[in-house]
């Protein structure tokens, strides 16, 4: 009974192709999100969805793009992948409290890309 | 804008040595922040936030208003210890959509 599920785990590709990584999570939450881990461990915000609104960090490459048929599924598709697309992707999603706050994010497994 | 920072990006302490991760908030009001782990090629998990006030794997962190910090502690550390760790706001962006998370703190323990 995973919460937050990421598919694939590991992803080996060539240069310029096009690939998806999957995110589902089954707590209800209402908001997704998705990361990036660079080498160097630094964790660095792509996406963040919530209710069908995303929230776009203006820094993210316009070939990431986020794909959300519900709720509970959020998805990262990669066109043209380049060699600095290399990191590990970690899928979050959280819930507001009762007060409008933001409880604690869990996070998926993480999918490790490596662009060859 | 609002930032969460971490000094350290690595820490190495002894085993059965006190260890204290610094972190240091710059918003106004009352944050709420987390500490979160992240173990060797694991996935990261909420290690305590500071409203529950409780301590988890011996690890107690205070809110200190007038110092703006949040400092992850523990008294004597262990082995299994060593990972990641993150403070962090409950969201990880502003309503700028800067982000605020800290850049983390590589804790080491030493045999």
């Amino acid at each position: 009974d995973t919460a937050v599920s990421q598919t694939p785990k590991y992803l080996v590709t060539q240069m310029g192709n096009d690939k998806s990584i999957k995110c589902e999570q089954n707590l209800g939450h209402d908001t997704m999100y998705w990361y990036k881990q660079d080498s160097k461990k630094f964790l660095k915000i792509m996406f963040s969805y919530n209710n069908k609104e995303l929230i776009i960090n203006e820094t993210v490459p316009n070939r990431f793009s986020p794909k959300s048929p519900d709720k509970a599924h959020l998805n990262l598709h990669i066109n043209s992948l380049e060699l600095g697309d290399s990191a590990v992707y970690f899928c979050a999603s959280s819930q507001k409290d009762g007060t409008g706050g933001n409880q604690p994010q869990h996070f998926g497994d993480g999918t490790r890309l490596s662009i060859l | 804008a609002q930032r969460v920072t971490q000094p350290e990006k690595l820490l190495s302490v002894f085993k059965g040595a006190p260890v204290e991760l610094k972190c240091n908030y710059s918003y106004s009001g009352s944050p709420e922040l987390f500490w979160y782990v992240q173990y060797s090629r694991q996935r990261l998990q909420l290690l305590l936030r500071h409203i529950s006030r409780e301590s988890i794997k011996g690890f107690t962190a205070d809110l200190n208003k007038g110092e703006t910090s949040f400092h992850l502690k523990k008294p004597f550390a262990q082995e299994e210890d060593s990972a990641m760790y993150y403070c962090a706001p409950p969201l990880p962006v502003d309503s700028n959509y800067q982000l605020i998370w800290g850049a983390g703190t590589k804790l080491i323990i030493k045999p």
